[in-house]
């Protein structure tokens, strides 16, 4: 298997600029999770989904931010509009099933100017 | 104040050299990870366990419940275990994981 894959890798775009970010779990898994790491907040969880729905969007820190999983092999996290303080690596990881062990992608590093 | 912490924050020591990473939790949790960041930013996760010790190749995790605090420890260290260690947990009646601030580890060759 290749693992979780994101895309893009990185990603540079101005304040107010609409940002889409793709994860494509590892087939079979049912559990997808978006993280946010920065160096002031370390890892963060934003949401995660079990069986396509999501289950907690607690950490999801404001309406700007939004995240689907139309089916069990796609999920996305837009941020909409962008803004400097958004600029972090965002990780997708997703697991068979939650709780168990997680497989992390290999991030996007997002810069907003 | 993060709720769980862990120490030291940076770590440097030589080949070879035994290594523990600490960390510390608040309430009582129904899981703990570790994670391993590299350099590169990748992370990969090394152990998930609720109690008692696991071990993999020369890492060991250990977790004691009652005093809310679990040990990474490294064997027979290697320049290539340099990375940023990060502990986790999930508490009860949540979902969600909770990340320590991470264990910077340089072996020095």
């Amino acid at each position: 298997d290749a693992g979780v894959i994101q895309s893009p890798r990185h990603e540079v775009t101005e304040m107010g600029q609409e940002v889409t970010l793709r994860c494509k779990p590892i087939s079979g898994h049912n559990s997808l999770f978006w993280y946010r790491q920065t160096m002031m907040r370390g890892l963060e969880l934003l949401i995660y989904f079990n069986n396509n729905v999501p289950i907690d969007d607690s950490g999801m820190p404001e309406d700007r931010f939004s995240a689907k999983m139309p089916n069990a092999s796609f999920s996305t996290l837009k941020i909409q509009p962008s803004e400097p303080r958004d600029s972090a690596v965002y990780f997708c990881a997703s697991s068979f099933r939650h709780p168990d062990e997680q497989f992390f992608g290999p991030g996007t590093r997002l810069t907003v100017l | 104040k993060n709720e769980v912490e862990q120490s030291p924050q940076n770590l440097t020591a030589q080949e070879g050299e035994f290594i523990t990473i600490n960390c510390s939790y608040s309430v009582g949790i129904s899981a703990l990870h570790w994670l391993q960041q590299h350099p590169g930013g990748g992370i990969v996760s090394l152990f998930m366990l609720s109690s008692g010790k696991k071990k993999h190749g020369r890492l060991i995790a250990t977790i004691n419940i009652q005093e809310k605090h679990s040990s990474l420890h490294i064997t027979a260290s290697h320049p290539r275990d340099s990375a940023v260690y990060i502990c986790a947990v999930r508490y009860n009646g949540s979902q969600k994981l909770v990340f320590g601030q991470g264990t910077r580890l340089t072996i020095n060759p």
